[in-house]
């Protein structure tokens, strides 16, 4: 089946810790992106990428990094300089970066810092 | 001021009963407008593209108004299944085949009772 993955679906970090949330998708598209949604607010965004080895920051882009060395996968690192970083991570990708492709959406990933 | 703003609701809804809600947006060159869906605790997920004529889906109505700069949607003869968090999305595209980022409203809560 054709879509998109997110690992793991829940995640715990301690304060101070890097952690890397994973998204991997066999739909063949280009573009792929990073969500952040917080309780009582639309998604914002982290970074996107419209191409493999390619990619630009998005709205929230601090404290965050990426990578697509591979059309398939665009991990996402949250670093200990976000400051808040409690919150429900989604990755999209879509066929190309053009605004009239729908986006698909993973699963999501939720991650919590203790 | 937000970028896309919707009310919130919930929205309480006998089912068989219509239900329509509006949402505004602020950029008045976007051209690329769209409904998703979310589940609770869920991805969001494409219900449907708004085209300037409106357009129907189903028991589903979406119409753009651009001198108003809004957009709504309306759902008829409302199912239980049609609970859920439904999100308005404006693109920031100048043209209709360019790249934008997808600005998401926080979303209209619905709740279909039996």
């Amino acid at each position: 089946d054709g879509g998109i993955t997110q690992s793991p679906k829940y995640l715990f970090r301690k304060e101070g810790q890097n952690v890397t949330l994973s998204c991997e998708q066999n739909l063949n598209h280009d573009a792929m992106y990073w969500y952040r949604q917080d309780p009582g607010q639309g998604l914002r965004l982290i970074y996107y990428s419209q191409i493999v080895n390619d990619f630009q920051k998005g709205d929230i882009a601090e404290g965050y990094s990426v990578s697509r060395e591979k059309k398939e996968s665009f991990p996402l690192t949250v670093t200990s300089a976000q400051k808040n970083p409690t919150a429900f991570y989604l990755c999209a990708s879509s066929l190309t970066g053009i605004s009239y492709n729908e986006q698909f959406f993973g699963p999501g990933t939720r991650l919590t810092v203790l | 001021r937000k970028e896309v703003e919707q009310d919130p609701g919930p929205f309480n809804v006998p089912e068989g009963a219509t239900v329509a809600f509006n949402c505004t947006y602020s950029n008045s060159a976007s051209q690329s407008f769209f409904w998703y869906r979310q589940d609770c605790r869920k991805e969001p997920k494409l219900l449907m593209s708004v085209y300037s004529s409106g357009n129907e889906d189903g028991r589903f109505t979406a119409q753009l108004n651009r001198a108003s700069q809004y957009i709504s949607l309306l759902i008829r003869d409302s199912k239980l299944s049609d609970s859920a968090t439904y999100l308005c999305v404006v693109a920031e595209d100048e043209t209709t085949d360019s790249w934008g980022k997808l600005q998401f409203g926080a979303g209209t809560q619905v709740v279909v009772t039996p």
